[in-house]
């Protein structure tokens, strides 16, 4: 089956900890997005990667960090350096013609 | 820069009503449009989208979306809705720019549906 997973689906993380979220898709889409949703909220870019080696910052880089060093794999590492990281973090991936984003089932993280 | 405006934060029907969700943008040309679903602590699906041509969109799940340039608008109608369409929607526009193939997605419209 095509498609994106995350993992894992909950994470806890001690305050001044880094944390690195798995996003990982196989419809060969050369476009990945990670984006943060709080509660009530709508999506907010952090990361964004048109092509393998390459990525942009997106509204709320801040605290954050990424590597794409394969076409399938965007791993996202959230850094101490973000005060606020409890939220719900979605990885989306796209074709290069069309923005249809797919995304996968999401990960929560929660600071503890 | 584009924006996309869902003005109902939250929206009660009763089973079997008629629904109609909105959604207003603002973009400089003609945008791609799409409509999510996101059910609690699951990630986002496609319900349908508008690229170029007829104007009345049918999607998955009994949805259809009506874009309206005139208005700037492309809101969501179900003739009847069922328990199981609670969930948040969310309306995004599509465009294609320096920076690459970019969504911007509006604030969200959760669906209550009463029995």
């Amino acid at each position: 089956d095509g498609g994106i997973t995350q993992s894992p689906k909950y994470l806890f993380r001690k305050e001044g900890q880094n944390v690195t979220l798995s996003c990982e898709q196989n419809l060969n889409h050369d476009a990945m997005y990670w984006y943060r949703q709080d509660p009530g909220q709508g999506l907010r870019l952090i990361y964004y990667s048109q092509i393998v080696n390459d990525f942009q910052k997106g509204d709320i880089a801040e605290g954050y960090s990424v590597s794409r060093e394969k076409k399938e794999s965007f791993p996202l590492t959230v850094t101490s350096a973000q005060k606020n990281p409890t939220a719900f973090y979605l990885c989306a991936s796209s074709n290069a013609i069309y923005n249809e984003q797919f995304f996968g089932p999401g990960t929560r993280l929660t600071v503890l | 820069a584009q924006s996309v405006t869902q003005p109902d934060i939250h929206i009660t029907v009763s089973e079997g009503a008629s629904l109609e969700l909105r959604c207003n943008y603002s973009y400089g040309a003609t945008p791609y449009l799409f409509w999510y679903v996101q059910s609690p602590g699951q990630g986002l699906q496609l319900l349908l989208k508008y690229f170029s041509g007829d104007t009345l969109v049918q999607g998955i799940k009994g949805f259809e979306a009506e874009f309206k340039r005139s208005q700037s608008s492309f809101n969501l109608r179900k003739p009847s809705v069922h328990w199981s369409d609670a969930a948040e929607y969310f309306c995004a526009v599509g465009v294609n720019n320096n920076a690459g193939n970019m969504l911007t997605f509006g604030g969200g419209t959760r669906l209550m549906v009463k029995p």
